[in-house]
């Protein structure tokens, strides 16, 4: 099957200082991928939808001005954490679909995520 | 937009059999995702039901309801590996999957 990677796996930060995830789909090529957050024992939260060559859509209560999101390749999105705090630390995972897998649904393939832990 | 309602907690013996029960609303129907994951981990993908029935797949089976907007995920023969949290996603046409709280299983010897 399709494979996503996230690098890094996991990070620790100083408060107020940037982190940036990088999410690759390895065998696919991907229009589109998703940046979820989990918080401990809570479900996936969808943050942004990330669209190639065009602006992040973000969800309600998500700050696009402290997520940065660039999808500048259809194998390569970026999440940055500007100016992070100790309550963005949380588990992110980015999601890509195939652009040729035709078929009848939207399998969504997920990276392993990215554990961020700030301090 | 979608609605899943799934229970949050459920605990079973290694060896014996599972259902895991998913109710949904939704604008638009396109089919549903069950997947799983463990603690720490990315979800994987266990299946994907868009006609009614059941689709059996070694020890797990899904089945669809589409006018009860209703499925179930069923897990035979458990092992302790199975623990894990079960998402139940229903996507609207092309939208992202969106998830519900997932439901927690736990299996003991």
């Amino acid at each position: 099957g399709a494979v996503v990677s996230q690098h890094p796996s996991w990070v620790i930060c100083k408060s107020g200082t940037s982190v940036k995830i990088e999410c690759r789909s390895l065998d696919f090529q991907a229009t589109t991928m998703f940046w979820y957050r989990q918080f401990p024992k809570q479900s996936l939260m969808l943050m942004a939808t990330s669209n190639e060559g065009s602006k992040a859509t973000y969800e309600q209560g998500v700050e696009k001005d402290k997520f940065l999101i660039n999808h500048a390749s259809l194998t390569l999105s970026t999440l940055t954490v500007t100016s992070a705090h100790p309550e963005d630390s949380s588990f992110y995972i980015c999601s890509a679909r195939d652009l040729l897998s035709g078929g009848s649904y939207n399998e969504q393939f997920f990276g392993p995520g990215t554990r961020l832990t700030v301090l | 937009g979608q609605n899943i309602d799934q229970p949050t907690e459920m605990t079973a013996t290694e060896g014996a059999i599972v259902q895991i029960n998913c109710t949904y609303q939704t604008s638009g129907f396109n089919g549903l995702f069950w997947y799983q994951q463990h603690a720490g981990e990315a979800p994987t993908f266990l299946s994907y039901n868009v006609l009614d029935g059941l689709e059996e797949k070694g020890r797990f089976s899904s089945f669809l309801s589409r006018s009860k907007g209703y499925s179930y995920l069923l897990l035979k023969e458990l092992q302790m590996k199975d623990s894990a949290s079960y998402l139940c996603a229903v996507p609207s046409g092309n939208t992202p999957l969106v998830f519900g709280k997932g439901t927690r299983l736990s299996v003991i010897a």
